[in-house]
């Protein structure tokens, strides 16, 4: 069955450090692939996606994510965190389903806290 | 272009009543899903809208409707509401079910 996974529920960096999301899927052919954030009582921002071409993709606010085939993966980075970046995270995968149709997934989110 | 509008953000209802949220997709688009956000079960995906049909429903019991309409405007309906169902719902709009989904700022419903 279809999964995504996001490894770690929360994440602490000081501000200025560098920032890895994981995010990790299950599917047998290649999904669209998107990062979300949310802020507290908001709706989902959309940061980046990825349907096909260069891996390495660039999205809003400076973040970046690289897609890799092998490892079923598709992280989240940022060279250097603000503390305006504090919020949860969230990957999205979109799979084919046996109808013909497609389904979003989310991932369970990862709550990033900046440290001033 | 007008994002994604959700009415009310925010609503109190009892045990037992029921309750209709509204979504105003993205002008232009016309595939709309609705989510159920809590922070014990994350994101779950309710269903999916397009051109008026449901395309995709999750797993949850039949007192969790929905509907849309021809101008892609979309409802959904809670019946005798649980203490359980307090909660964020959320809904996207894209142009197309594998497209890029824009998400509206959410109903916060707290069932008493």
């Amino acid at each position: 069955a279809q999964s995504v996974t996001q490894p770690d529920i929360h994440i602490t960096v000081s501000e200025g450090a560098s920032l890895e999301l994981r995010c990790n899927y299950s599917y047998g052919a290649t999904p669209y692939l998107f990062w979300y954030v949310q802020s507290p009582g908001q709706g989902l921002q959309l940061l980046l996606k990825y349907f096909s071409g260069d891996t390495l993709v660039q999205g809003i606010k400076g973040f970046e994510a690289e897609f890799k085939r092998s490892q079923s993966s598709f992280n989240l980075r940022k060279p250097s965190v603000h503390w305006s970046d504090a919020a949860e995270y969230f990957c999205a995968v979109v799979f084919s389903t046996t109808s013909g149709t497609y389904k979003y997934i989310f991932g369970t989110g990862t709550r990033l806290k900046v440290l001033a | 272009k007008a994002g994604v509008t959700q009415t009310p953000r925010y609503l109190i209802k009892t045990r037992g009543q029921q309750v209709t949220l509204s979504c105003s997709p993205i002008s232009g688009h016309r595939s709309v899903s609705w989510y159920q956000q809590t922070p014990g079960q994350g994101l779950q995906f309710l269903f999916e809208y397009f051109s008026e049909t449901q395309r995709n429903k999750g797993n949850f019991p039949g007192r969790f409707s929905g509907r849309q309409f021809s101008n892609s405007r979309s409802e959904m309906n809670v019946s005798t509401l649980e203490l359980g169902d307090s909660a964020l719902y959320l809904c996207a709009s894209s142009l197309a079910s594998r497209g890029t989904q824009y998400f509206g700022p959410g109903t916060r419903l707290l069932v008493l």
